[in-house]
């Protein structure tokens, strides 16, 4: 079996910056990836991290440690837009061509 | 670019009905999913599709029958709903090759059942 953890709230202040974990247990691994999903719409793919390191797009970064079976994603120069639930999810062998995602972290961003 | 399509996006139904959710994309991407989400469950994987007359059971696939006649289809059927099923479901597919843990979702469908 597989499972995923991740903190399940986080509020930080607009303009500060704001890591989001997550750890996993899985049989394989295929990669750690990040989505973003606001209210009542869909998720979106945000990052994939297949080897250990740290990835940047734009504001976001996401970084994974293989031998620790951690990840985050890192979210700077915080935006009123940014606050969404943000998903970690990976495939392995159990999941096969599928993609498994933790629990979310709803990230609320204030004034 | 239509992408990936749902429907329909709101249902009510009664308890003991047959539900279909459909789910078309128009990319030809092989691999298809179907997800529901329910507050403090995440995204549970349900079904998914390798490709045509291709089909594998996720993690909750109790209640529910899945097909892919065409690789642009794939639908969803609720045999018999419960209240239980109460929950948005999106539908998503992914391409082959590169890109193997980008997928992209349709915009949800949300099933009341009463």
């Amino acid at each position: 079996g597989q499972s995923l953890e991740q903190p399940s709230e986080v509020t930080a202040v607009e303009g500060a910056i704001v890591q989001i974990n997550c750890t996993y247990q899985t049989s394989g691994f295929y990669g750690l990836s990040w989505y973003q999903q606001h209210d009542g719409g869909a998720p979106t793919f945000l990052s994939y991290n297949a080897l250990d390191g740290l990835e940047e797009t734009g504001r976001f970064s996401s970084f994974l440690s293989r031998s620790d079976s951690y990840g985050y994603l890192l979210l700077q120069e915080l935006q009123m837009k940014d606050s969404a639930s943000y998903f970690c999810a990976v495939r392995d062998l159990d999941s096969g061509y599928a993609l498994n995602f933790g629990k979310g972290t709803s990230l609320l961003v204030t004034p | 670019d239509a992408g990936i399509t749902q429907s329909p996006r709101y249902k009510i139904t009664e308890t003991g009905r047959q539900v279909t959710l459909m789910c078309h994309q128009t990319w030809s991407h092989s691999y298809m999913f179907w997800y529901r989400q329910d507050l403090g469950h995440g995204l549970r994987l349900i079904y998914y599709s390798a490709a045509a007359d291709i089909t594998d059971k996720g993690e909750v696939p109790d209640g529910y029958v899945v097909s892919r006649s065409k690789t642009e289809n794939f639908p969803l059927t609720l045999e018999s709903a419960t209240r239980s099923q109460t929950s948005v479901y999106f539908c998503a597919s992914r391409r082959d090759g590169s890109g193997l843990n980008t997928i992209y979702f349709g915009e949800g469908s949300w099933l009341t059942v009463v």
